[in-house]
């Protein structure tokens, strides 16, 4: 059962260029999770994701991000114009779906990460 | 006032010491709780979950207080690959499935 899988691992971008990470839950998981990391700094809670579905955006900058996770395919996480502050890594989690009452649904588990530099 | 609160430290103690670290979390509906370990530059690995009863895993162990709302990790005879960032993590399942990190405590364990 392969992890969570984050490509591409290194992403430079001159600024104003377009960023697109992309995140594969682990198998059977429907829920992602979007992080961000400043050098030196603690993790960010970005968004929270289901199938076709923005769960919490809470994290996200009002501006120039966006992300989704479609019906096939990857969650993208997608910064327009980028700046240099945009530098960080991102990460993703999955976790399996919860139920309505559920009381211990187990951890999130991250993929590698996607190093974000912007030139 | 934050979700979950961590000592961001560092910790720096001799190998073979004692340490423990401690998180607490503002919401009482919170239902599960675990301990993620962050090395330098990757991504957090789960430690352990931690239970009502308390839990061990060699030389680590978990508490829960739910009545304090505090949770606790206790690392004895410390290791220099114990060195890491400790990230204490909250968990409320019966509205979708929200995780809630705090900002970590940094481990340095000296030879």
């Amino acid at each position: 059962n392969a992890g969570v899988m984050q490509n591409p691992r290194h992403l430079v971008r001159r600024r104003g260029q377009e960023a697109r990470l992309r995140c594969s839950p682990m198998k059977g998981h429907s829920h992602v999770y979007w992080y961000r990391q400043l050098p030196e700094e603690g993790l960010k809670f970005m968004v929270y994701l289901q199938k076709e579905n923005i769960i919490d955006e809470s994290g996200m900058p009002k501006e120039r991000f966006s992300a989704e996770f479609p019906k096939e395919g990857p969650s993208i996480l997608r910064i327009q114009q980028v700046v240099r502050g945009d530098s960080a890594a991102y990460f993703c989690a999955s976790s399996p779906s919860a139920s309505g009452r559920a009381t211990q649904v187990g951890e999130q588990f991250f993929g590698p990460g996607t190093r974000l530099t912007v030139l | 006032r934050k979700e979950v609160e961590q000592d961001p430290g560092p910790f720096n103690v001799p190998e073979g010491a004692t340490v423990a670290f401690n998180c607490t979390y503002s919401n009482s509906a919170s239902q599960s709780f675990f301990w993620y370990r962050q090395d330098c530059r990757k991504e957090p690995k789960l430690l352990m979950s931690v239970y009502s009863s308390g839990n061990e895993d060699g030389r680590f162990t978990a508490q829960l207080n739910r009545a304090s709302q505090y949770i606790s990790l206790l690392i004895r005879d410390s290791k220099l690959s114990d060195s890491a960032t400790y990230l204490c993590v909250v968990n409320r399942a019966y509205n979708f499935n929200k995780f809630y990190f705090g900002s970590g405590t940094k481990l340095n364990v000296k030879p």
